[in-house]
């Protein structure tokens, strides 16, 4: 089955600085990479996703980038604010949804 | 439109005790999933129904957990002899068939087993 690996686990980043997270994963049948962000004691939510027949997507300040060959995806945030803190999960999705581990991002004012 | 749902938001157990947590998914949504998450921990895979077919059973961690699709809507998780470590959040996810990958949560419900 798949397996994805999150790196890093947390991630500490001053307040207008760029964040990075990143992913790899097994299976070259998955073609379906969303992230979602965790803030403490809520729901995880969808922020953005990116099919395999696209390399890189942009929503406002946040992107997501995809290398097939390497089968490996990242989700860049840039001039993060405060309320960027949460866990973000990655997942590659083939037949079935599979999530990395999680990231911890805490944003200092 | 209304979201995925679940009840209770919080359950306090004794040792022991059987559970019942409940998952309304969105309406119209075929698939349905349980993830326990543990304490600043990844969420872990239980279950996946989709439409009439069989579910996915195989992250189920032991024979004490088991779960129920009721007319391809509401979902009841399980949880027989609760154990300690069996305290975690406890989330569902729902899917619609046009965009299967894509998952909306349930608030989840936190289980404390005492």
């Amino acid at each position: 089955g798949e397996n994805v690996e999150q790196h890093p686990s947390t991630l500490s980043v001053q307040e207008g600085d760029s964040a990075v997270i990143k992913c790899t994963y097994s299976d070259s049948a998955s073609n379906y990479f969303p992230w979602y962000k965790q803030e403490l004691g809520k729901r995880p939510q969808l922020i953005i996703d990116i099919r395999s027949n696209v390399g890189e997507k942009k929503d406002q300040r946040i992107a997501v980038t995809l290398n097939k060959t390497a089968k490996h995806f990242s989700l860049h945030i840039t001039e993060t604010q405060p309320e960027d803190s949460a866990v973000y999960f990655c997942a590659a999705a083939g037949n079935m949804l599979t999530f990395g581990g999680g990231t911890r991002l805490m944003v200092k004012p | 439109g209304a979201g995925v749902s679940q009840s209770p938001s919080n359950k306090v157990t004794e040792k022991g005790k059987d559970v019942e947590l409940r998952c309304d998914p969105i309406s119209g949504h075929t698939a349905l999933y349980w993830y326990r998450q543990s304490l600043g921990q990844g969420l872990e895979f239980l279950i996946y129904f989709q439409g009439n077919s069989a579910p996915d059973k195989s992250g189920l961690p032991s024979d004490r957990f088991s779960a129920e699709r009721t007319g391809g809507s509401v979902s009841t998780l399980t949880i027989q002899r609760t154990q300690q470590e069996d305290s975690a959040v406890y989330l569902c996810a729902s899917s619609p068939w046009t965009s299967q990958e894509t998952q909306y949560f349930g608030p989840g419900t936190r289980l404390l087993v005492l």
